[in-house]
């Protein structure tokens, strides 16, 4: 199956400084990835719809201008946590489907970032 | 809409049967069963595409009704290594899957 990569698997930081976690497609290119976050003993929350090229599509609740998304290319999307805070820790899992050729294929996940703020 | 997932927990001895159902109040697009063990990201088991469709592979299994508002996922012969965590995600038509509470899974010896 392909093969999404997230980096870095795990980050501590400080309350008020900023995140980046990379989120890559090895072996296809994804159009769209979509960014999750799931809270201990929840479920996987999606947080935003990240398309190559275009503004992201955030979910009801979701801060945009606090987790700014960027899809710069077929194989790349980021998700920046800015000025996080202790409630922002979380594990982050983005996914990403291989939508070649108009087939349907199923929804590939990385392997997840843990953030933890301080 | 979130699908709703039964049960929420159980506990099996090894070699026990299990079955997790998933349902929606619409017609679904597909439905898709991930596993998920601790501190990880969810594995994906299979995905269901068509109503009345049954597939499977090794001793897991899953179904989805004629009406594709409900889905079954079937666990034979479990053994330790089917703890965990199962998520069904279900999308109403090329949107992103939205997934159910889980079913927690324990196998025991």
């Amino acid at each position: 199956g392909a093969v999404v990569s997230q980096h870095p698997s795990w980050v501590i930081c400080k309350s008020g400084t900023s995140v980046k976690i990379e989120c890559r497609s090895l072996d296809f290119q994804a159009t769209t990835m979509f960014w999750y976050r799931q809270f201990p003993k929840q479920s996987l929350m999606l947080m935003a719809t990240s398309n190559e090229g275009s503004k992201a599509t955030y979910e009801q609740g979701v801060e945009k201008d606090k987790f700014l998304i960027n899809h710069a290319s077929l194989t790349l999307s980021t998700l920046t946590v800015t000025s996080a805070h202790p409630e922002d820790s979380s594990f982050y899992i983005c996914s990403a489907r291989d939508l070649e050729g108009g087939s349907y294929n199923e929804q590939f996940f990385g392997p997840g970032t843990r953030l933890t703020v301080l | 809409q979130q699908p709703v997932q039964s049960p929420q927990a159980v506990i099996l001895r090894e070699g026990e049967d299990a079955v997790i159902n998933c349902s929606s109040s619409k017609a679904l697009y597909s439905v898709h069963w991930y596993r998920q063990k601790h501190g990880e990201a969810p594995v994906f088991l299979m995905i269901l595409l068509k109503g009345g469709e049954q597939k499977g592979h090794d001793k897991i299994s899953a179904s989805f009704n004629e009406k594709k508002q409900q889905s079954s996922l079937y666990l034979t012969a479990s053994q330790l290594s089917y703890s965990g965590t199962y998520f069904c995600g279900t999308e109403m038509g090329n949107t992103p899957l939205v997934f159910g509470k889980g079913t927690r899974l324990s196998v025991i010896a």
